[in-house]
């Protein structure tokens, strides 16, 4: 499978927990994007690597938030102390750049109870 | 003002027709466009992309009007296949991150 794979597909946490999400890129993409889809809604941009720098934040990444992406691969989106406004879509795309179009991964739907 | 308004619709459609959809953006240094279309629970694919010759895609027809920073989509003999909503996306220059609308939902009826 050559497309943006993203782990777990689902998550049901209590409030207050913390989780971790995984992305891996398309393995020639140097872009790595997050993003937070919430229902009726478009997706939000919460952040961006090239190869392994964090380039770009959103203000919608509290402090709760934090994502990495170590070897410039694979990334994970860690939310700490989930709340219940945390629950939604989580988006992972790669890309070679904006030139070259985004590629989506399925998604991994956090839902906080 | 959001940066990229779309009508959310939901437009319910008879098989066949002729369907358009507006999107308008606020920014004017957006230098790139796109439409995408994602089904129920699944992520955004890209559709296509815009640019200011416009341009067509079997059924699909993009264009841009810069001076009145305004994107539209028609899709022509509406297929039962179309059902699903289209993201209008902008791509503010000198940066990378896709700004979506809301999205526009469209069901096309038998």
């Amino acid at each position: 499978d050559t497309g943006v794979s993203q782990n777990p597909r689902h998550k049901i946490t209590k409030r207050g927990q913390n989780v971790t999400f995984r992305c891996d890129p398309i393995s020639e993409h140097n872009r790595l994007y997050w993003y937070r889809q919430t229902l009726g809604q478009g997706p939000e941009f919460l952040t961006y690597f090239q190869n392994e720098a964090q380039l770009e934040k959103s203000r919608l990444l509290s402090d709760r938030f934090s994502a990495e992406r170590p070897k410039g691969s694979f990334s994970t989106l860690e939310i700490q102390r989930t709340e219940q406004g945390d629950s939604a879509m989580y988006l992972c795309a790669s890309s070679l750049g904006p030139a070259d179009g985004y590629t989506f991964g399925s998604g991994t739907r956090l839902t906080v109870v | 003002r959001k940066e990229v308004e779309q009508d959310p619709g939901p437009f319910n459609v008879p098989e066949g027709a002729t369907v358009a959809f507006n999107c308008t953006y606020s920014n004017s240094a957006s230098q790139s466009f796109f439409w995408y279309r994602q089904d129920c629970r699944k992520e955004p694919k890209l559709l296509m992309s815009v640019y200011s010759s416009g341009n067509e895609d079997g059924r699909f027809t993009a264009q841009l009007n810069r001076a009145s920073q305004y994107i539209s989509l028609l899709i022509r003999d509406s297929k039962l296949s179309d059902s699903a909503t289209y993201l209008c996306v902008v791509i503010v220059g000198g940066n990378e991150k896709l700004t979506f609308g809301t999205g526009t939902r469209l069901t096309i009826i038998p």
